[in-house]
């Protein structure tokens, strides 16, 4: 598989541990967000979305968190497994231009 | 649901020679993207369609890229002449409107070149 994430900071949890992923955006007009999982070999796999008009969302074992005040968003990872082993990536939006943020690698140890 | 198609996965080339890759979006996805992905980094974005028209081909190399949306459904992109420094990964993602225009990606055509 690619080597990716040379220069990308690393995050190693244990298994069934919960992960924080970091990321702050530049644009302040900025009205939507999404956190994307990237595999090795693979494209960006959507994981889920907020809008500005939130501060917090929830799906299957992730949550995203939203300060606008900071432009700070995270992704929040419950009880991690083995398969969340991937490079994550946030990613803004204003109107159709989605601009992507440096990754950050989490490598899940069993 | 059949995600977006990318061919080939793989190419190796030497410089100066013409590559291209093929997408196929999503059925019923109006917009179309194309993405570079180096080592590292992030996708950026090439150019976006909607329908067969690029509504936005700003970063795109015209010197030596070009791409087609001729139906509106499938999309081409060529280099022409390739260059070392154009070795990535290259991405095509689609969205739909009704679906709140997440886009969604394809596994990508990793490129060498030589």
């Amino acid at each position: 598989g690619e080597s990716v994430g040379l220069h990308l900071p690393t995050l190693s949890v244990q298994e069934g541990d919960n992960s924080i992923i970091n990321c702050a955006y530049s644009n302040s007009a900025s009205d939507y967000f999404i956190w994307y999982k990237q595999e090795s070999g693979k494209g960006p796999q959507f994981i889920i979305d907020i809008r500005s008009n939130m501060d917090k969302r929830q799906g299957q074992r992730v949550t995203v968190l939203l300060n606008k005040t900071v432009k700070h968003l995270s992704l929040q990872i419950a009880a991690t497994q083995p398969g969340d082993s991937a490079v994550y990536f946030c990613a803004e939006t204003s109107g159709n231009k989605l601009v992507f943020g440096a990754g950050t690698i989490l490598r899940v140890k069993s | 649901e059949a995600g977006v198609v990318q061919s080939p996965r793989y190419k190796i080339i030497e410089k100066k020679q013409p590559v291209a890759f093929w997408c196929n979006p999503i059925s019923g996805h109006n917009t179309l993207y194309w993405y570079l992905q180096n080592l590292g980094q992030g996708p950026e974005l090439l150019i976006r369609y909607e329908n067969e028209e690029a509504v936005d081909d700003s970063q795109l190399p015209k010197d030596r890229f070009s791409a087609e949306r001729l139906k509106g459904v499938d999309s081409t992109l060529k280099i022409q002449p390739a260059e070392l420094g154009d070795s990535a990964v290259y991405l095509c993602a689609s969205s739909a409107r009704t679906s709140g225009n997440t886009q969604y990606f394809g596994p990508g055509t990793r490129l060498t070149v030589l």
